[in-house]
C-alpha cells in the first residue's frame, strides 16, 4: 500500500495479557516513529527507529513496553502484562529520514487497545 | 509537565469566517513547530509548519503565526469550510535533540465548521 498500514485497528484485551502491535511504513522510509494518544491527550512519544542505529526509547513508559524493527522496516510494538492505563489510540509513523526541520510523518491510522 | 499546550478544547466557526486555533509552549529550546489535522479513525496529516527564524508561514488558506517573545503560536485558517472540521493538533521540535520527528504535541483541538 502506498500509506502506513497498522494492525490490527481494534485490539481488545485482559489486564495482564501481552499484545503486540504491527507496522508497516511506507516502503523507502527509513525512520519509525511509535505514538500514542490516551483520551483526552496529545500525542505522546514513545520510540523512535532510525535506520541501523540504535533505538531512541526515551519515550517507553515502563519497561513493560518494547518495540524492534526487523529488517529496517516492519515493526512491532509489545505490551507486557496489559494495564488498563495502556489503554490508547497506539499510532505509528514513518518519515524519509534524512533529516532537517522539513521530515514530514506519515502516520497510520492507530491501533485502538482497550485493557478490561 | 505539558510543553505545548492547546488549551482550547474545541472551537465552533461559521463556514466563510476566520478560524483561530492557538497553542502556546514552554520550552524556549524548540525551534520548529508543526500543525497536524486529524480525521475521525484515521491517523494526523501534515497540514503547515514554521521555524522559528520566521514569525509568518502562509500556504494557500492556512497561515501560521509564531511570536517567539510570547512563546505562542496560532494557526488561521480563512475562509473555513465545513471540511476543515477536525482536531487540530500543534506540535514542537528541536529541543536540543536530533530527531526531527520526536515531535511534543498538544492535547488537540476540535474544530468545527459549520455551513
Amino acid at each position: 500500500g502506498a500509506g502506513v498500514s497498522q494492525s490490527p485497528s481494534n485490539k481488545v484485551t485482559e489486564k495482564g495479557k501481552d499484545v503486540e502491535l504491527r507496522c508497516d511504513p511506507i516502503s523507502g522510509h527509513t525512520a519509525l516513529y511509535w505514538y500514542r494518544q490516551s483520551l483526552g491527550q496529545g500525542l505522546e512519544f514513545l520510540i523512535y527507529f532510525q535506520g541501523n542505529s540504535a533505538p531512541d526509547k526515551s519515550g517507553l513508559p515502563s519497561d513493560r513496553f518494547s518495540a524492534e524493527r526487523t529488517g529496517g522496516s516492519v515493526s512491532t510494538l509489545t505490551i507486557q502484562r496489559t494495564q488498563q492505563e495502556d489503554s490508547a489510540v497506539y499510532l505509528c509513523a514513518s518519515s524519509l529520514g534524512a533529516s532537517g526541520h522539513n521530515e514530514k510523518l506519515f502516520f497510520g491510522s492507530g491501533t485502538q487497545l482497550s485493557v478490561l | 509537565d505539558q510543553q505545548v499546550k492547546q488549551n482550547s478544547p474545541s472551537l465552533s466557526v461559521q463556514e466563510g469566517r476566520i478560524s483561530i486555533l492557538n497553542c502556546d509552549y514552554t520550552n524556549s529550546m524548540f525551534d520548529y513547530f508543526l500543525w497536524y489535522k486529524k480525521y475521525p479513525a484515521e491517523g494526523p496529516t501534515f497540514l503547515i509548519s514554521i521555524s522559528s527564524i520566521k514569525d509568518k508561514n502562509e500556504d494557500g488558506r492556512f497561515t501560521v503565526f509564531l511570536n517567539k517573545s510570547a512563546k505562542h503560536l496560532s494557526l488561521h485558517i480563512v475562509p473555513s469550510q465545513p471540511g476543515d472540521s477536525a482536531v487540530y493538533f500543534c506540535a514542537a521540535s528541536g529541543a536540543g535533540g536530533t530527531s526531527y520527528g520526536k515531535l511534543t504535541f498538544g492535547q488537540g483541538t476540535i474544530l468545527t465548521v459549520h455551513p
